[in-house]
């Protein structure tokens, strides 16, 4: 079975500041995928990223990059230059190849942004 | 184009009452799901389709039952609610690409249930 840990429940920073949200995940299958999802305050969930098992090269998307690393079973989240607006919960998530079923999800990371 | 569509978004039962949560998407994907969503328990998968007719139990599949008569529907049904079914529920549809689900969840706004 597959199991997804993000073990920092909430992280508070100053606007501006860089902050990384970590996601170690366990699996025995090769092939997988992981997810990031936010979850705002208004409460919809947003899909951010899906990075497959095969691709550890990182990905930049703006002010967001995320950090896989197989040797570790890490897929880290990082937000520079924090904005109020980056203020959600954020997920984690795995499923592995081939399934046909959902996501195991992380229990979340609460991201608070103070001005 | 509407995506995900759950209702009611809010919902109060007394215990042992009955009631269906729907959830429609007109984006033609393949695959649904339902999850929970309980304070620091991130998401549970209840039930997913991988398409009209087929449904297959996740992993807190207990007092939920779930059809897919068509590709655009998929509702979930609690036949007893219970108080430990107090949670918030999300819809949602995800595509296939090359024969594979992509994993890209499509979500609804979610319907936040209470059983008294």
């Amino acid at each position: 079975a597959q199991k997804v840990t993000q073990a920092q429940t909430e992280i508070s920073v100053v606007e501006k500041e860089d902050v990384t949200l970590d996601c170690v995940y366990e699996t025995r299958d090769t092939t997988y995928y992981l997810f990031w999802y936010k979850q705002p305050p208004s409460g919809e969930l947003v899909f951010l990223i899906r990075r497959n098992s095969f691709d550890e090269q990182n990905e930049i998307s703006g002010r967001y990059s995320w950090n896989f690393q197989k040797s570790t079973s890490s897929f880290n989240f990082t937000i520079t230059a924090s904005q109020v607006v980056d203020s959600a919960v954020y997920f984690c998530a795995l499923r592995i190849g081939g399934g046909a079923d959902g996501l195991t999800f992380g229990k979340g990371t609460h991201l608070i942004i103070q001005p | 184009n509407a995506g995900v569509t759950q209702t009611p978004k809010f919902q109060v039962l007394k215990t042992g009452q009955s009631m269906t949560l729907q959830c429609a998407q007109d984006m033609n994907h393949e695959y649904m799901s339902w999850y929970r969503q309980d304070p620091g328990m991130g998401l549970r998968l209840i039930h997913y389709s991988v398409g009209a007719g087929i449904t297959d139990q996740g992993e807190v599949p207990n007092g939920y039952n779930v059809s897919r008569s068509t590709t655009e529907d998929f509702p979930l049904r609690l036949l007893s609610a219970a108080p430990s079914q107090t949670s918030v529920y999300f819809c949602a549809s995800s595509y296939s690409h090359e024969g594979a689900n992509t994993g890209e969840l499509f979500f609804g706004e979610g319907s936040r249930l209470t059983v008294l």
